[in-house]
C-alpha cells in the first residue's frame, strides 16, 4: 500500500537558519506529490505541488521542494525563516488508484526559536 | 474572496444527538471533500464528492453521512455521535479533481461526550 512518512514530529529552527523538512513516499512510479501549511487555528493552505518535469518546485512563501526518485523523497527547504513560518507541515501524494484522493503524512510542527 | 467557510467552528455535544456541520465553497468547484484530524494521524478523509450528486466513501467514513444537492454546499451529518467521533473536520474543495490542489476551510473542532 502507498504510504508516506515524514520522520520528524517537530523541528526547532532558529529565526534566520536554514530549513529542510524530509518526506518519504512509498511508490515506484512518479507520484503527485503536494506540500500543504497549517497555521495554528487555521485550515490548510498548499505551499507547492509537483507532477512532472523540473524536480526543483517552487512554491509560497519562499518555499521549495525537491523531489528525488532515486531516494522516493519529496523534501521541503527554506533558506530563511522567518517566526511566522512556525506551523504545521504536511506532506502528501496522489493516491494511485485515485485521482480524487490524497494520502498524507503524519505532519511535522516546525518551531521557530527567536 | 475565495473561500471554503464551515459552521460551527465549535461544537460541544452529547452522545447520540444528531449534528451536521455545514460546509460552502464560493469558487465553483466540482470536487468537495471531508477530513478529520487527529494528533500523529495526519488528516483522513471520510467522504468525497466528484460533482453535485455524486459522493464516495474516503478512508473512514463509518459513522458519518454526506450529501451534495448543490455544488456549493456539501454538510457532514453525524446521525448518532459517539466519542471517538471528537476531531478536528476540514472541509475543502478543488477544481476537478484533489490532485489540482485544494483549498481548505478553517476547521470545525468537535468534542463530542
Amino acid at each position: 500500500a502507498q504510504s508516506v512518512t515524514q520522520p520528524d514530529i517537530h523541528i526547532t529552527v532558529s529565526e534566520g537558519a536554514s530549513l529542510e523538512l524530509r518526506c518519504n513516499y512509498s511508490y515506484g512510479a512518479t507520484p503527485y506529490l503536494f506540500w500543504y501549511v497549517q497555521s495554528p487555528g487555521q485550515g490548510l493552505q498548499l505551499l507547492l505541488k509537483y507532477f512532472s518535469g523540473d524536480t526543483l518546485v517552487q512554491g509560497i512563501k519562499g518555499f521549495e521542494a525537491e523531489f528525488k526518485r532515486s531516494q522516493s523523497s519529496f523534501n521541503l527547504r527554506k533558506p530563511s525563516v522567518h517566526w511566522s513560518d512556525a506551523a504545521e507541515y504536511f506532506c502528501a501524494v496522489g493516491r494511485v488508484d485515485s485521482n480524487y484522493q490524497l494520502i498524507w503524512g503524519a505532519g511535522t510542527k516546525l518551531i521557530i526559536k527567536p | 474572496e475565495a473561500q471554503v467557510t464551515q459552521n460551527p467552528r465549535y461544537l460541544i455535544t452529547v452522545t447520540g444527538k444528531k449534528l451536521t456541520v455545514t460546509c460552502s465553497q464560493n469558487m465553483n468547484h466540482e470536487y468537495m471533500s471531508w477530513y478529520r484530524q487527529d494528533p500523529g494521524l495526519g488528516l483522513r478523509q471520510i467522504y468525497y464528492s466528484m460533482n453535485v450528486e455524486v459522493t464516495d466513501k474516503g478512508d473512514v467514513p463509518e459513522g458519518y453521512k454526506v450529501s451534495r444537492k448543490e455544488k456549493r454546499n456539501f454538510p457532514l451529518i453525524l446521525e448518532s455521535p459517539s466519542p471517538n467521533q471528537t476531531s478536528l473536520y476540514f472541509c475543502a474543495s478543488s477544481s476537478g479533481q484533489a490532485l489540482v490542489g485544494q483549498y481548505f476551510g478553517p476547521g470545525t473542532r468537535l468534542t463530542v461526550t
